[in-house]
């Protein structure tokens, strides 16, 4: 079955640091994975995606992913982290025989501490 | 372009009333989905529409349906509304006619069932 996991419901890190939010998934044949964040109040907004070639992908807002097929994973990631990164976020994957449905994980808070 | 609209903003209904939200989708674009967001189960899709047709559809009972317009103007229904049904919608649209679904969502609609 397809499926995407999103293994930390929450994610806390201090403003400058590093972030890494995690997403595994399974899927049968090539994946096509997606990041989306959402505000509070607000519709999810597209920040990156993989469909084929290079393994990182950068995205808007300054983050980037890294689509590791032997780890079946796509981490999303960032140098630095904002204040104004704080949000929740959501990994998706898409599989063009899965009845062209993507599939949603479960939603990742970020808090970024000042 | 203008983005992903959807009316109303928020809602307050009782149990056993119907409600019926709408979305605009961008310009151009032919496909809507329809999503359900609640705090533990993340994203649940509805049902997509395309070019006046239901493409897909999830797991959701009959309760649940939604109509496309020729103008690409989506709607969705649901009628005698449970308490569980209080969630946020949020409505996508994409081109619907390449085969990776990029999504653009709108802000959603929030609604309450008393």
């Amino acid at each position: 079955a397809q499926s995407v996991a999103q293994p930390e419901d929450q994610v806390k890190v201090a403003e400058g640091n590093p972030l890494t939010v995690k997403c595994t998934y399974s899927v049968s044949g090539n994946p096509y994975l997606f990041w989306y964040v959402q505000y509070p109040n607000r519709g999810l907004q597209f920040l990156l995606k993989y469909i084929t070639g290079d393994n990182l992908v950068k995205g808007s807002y300054g983050f980037e992913a890294e689509f590791n097929k032997s780890q079946t994973s796509f981490h999303l990631k960032k140098p630095s982290a904002l204040v104004s990164d704080s949000a929740l976020y959501f990994c998706a994957v898409y599989n063009a025989g899965n009845n062209r449905k993507l599939i949603w994980g479960l939603g990742t808070s970020l808090a970024v501490n000042p | 372009k203008a983005g992903v609209t959807q009316t109303p903003r928020y809602l307050i209904k009782t149990r056993g009333q119907q409600v019926t939200l709408s979305c605009s989708p961008i310009s151009g674009h032919r496909s809507v989905s329809w999503y359900q967001q609640t705090p533990g189960q993340g994203l649940q899709f509805l049902f997509e529409y395309f070019s006046e047709t239901q493409r897909n559809k999830g797991n959701f009972p009959g309760r649940f349906s939604g109509r496309q317009f020729s103008n690409s103007r989506s709607e969705m229904n649901v009628s005698t509304l449970e308490l569980g049904d209080s969630a946020l919608y949020l409505c996508a649209s994409s081109s619907g006619t390449s085969g990776i679904p990029e999504q653009f969502f709108g802000p959603g609609t929030r609604l309450t069932v008393l």
